[in-house]
């Protein structure tokens, strides 16, 4: 069964710092790549951060609203996938979720808060 | 960036009935390899999203086969045949041919 599953949230204050952490098991974690989608309260779904297998070199995407400020990685030994959230802005409030970047697989999300 | 334009449904949409979701894209979708690039997700309330379709119109494992995608290279459509109260939600289609991956506004889903 493929299990993915957030940690690492909680409630920071602005300009601060979380890191996400996601376990996954249940498939051939080397082989794919992995995203964190974030969901704010009420509203849709956006890609925050992608980063590719080995075989494309480990390449990353970042949203423009996250760019410079948030770093994704993954740890391919421990099947983990990673995100540094740094100098937060209340607008990063949301819920996180990690997911396969085919988008077949997602987590049960790991809720920020970002509130003085 | 390619922006994803979903449709409204008339809601309440009656038990038993069929439902049709269209999405819009801003810029084909159809891939040099023949390939349509869209994915179709459905978030019931309170869960993660599910996928429900790629590649326009291949079913994910497990899905009902009451669901189907179909379309062109810029507008899709999500049909629901006989809706049935598991179907409740939120459903967003998205684009995975180009970096941003981005999504829809998505269109809710409710039961008469």
């Amino acid at each position: 069964e493929v299990q993915l599953v957030e940690s690492g949230g909680g409630l920071v204050q602005p300009k601060g710092s979380l890191k996400l952490s996601c376990a996954a098991s249940g498939f051939d974690f080397n082989s794919y790549g992995m995203s964190w989608v974030r969901q704010a309260p009420g509203k849709g779904l956006d890609l925050v951060a992608d980063i590719s297998s080995k075989s494309y070199n480990y390449a990353t995407y970042y949203a423009d609203s996250v760019k410079d400020r948030f770093t994704i990685s993954r740890d391919d030994s421990q099947s983990m996938v990673y995100l540094q959230m740094d100098n937060l802005k209340t607008e990063d409030t949301a819920l996180y979720y990690c997911t396969v970047n085919s988008g077949g697989y997602w987590g049960q999300g790991v809720m920020v808060t970002v509130s003085s | 960036d390619i922006v994803m334009t979903q449709g409204a449904l008339p809601n309440p949409v009656p038990s038993g009935e069929s439902a049709s979701i269209t999405c819009q894209s801003s810029k084909s979708l159809l891939h040099s390899n023949g390939k349509t690039y869209l994915n179709w997700y459905l978030q019931r309330p309170g869960q993660s999203p599910q996928l429900l379709i790629y590649w326009m119109s291949t079913r994910a494992s497990g899905v009902s086969d009451r669901f189907s995608g179909s379309g062109s290279g810029t507008d899709f459509t999500l049909k629901i045949s006989s809706v049935e109260a598991e179907d409740v939600g939120v459903y967003y289609c998205q684009q995975f041919l180009e970096y941003p991956r981005t999504f829809g506004g998505g269109t809710k889903l409710e039961l008469k």
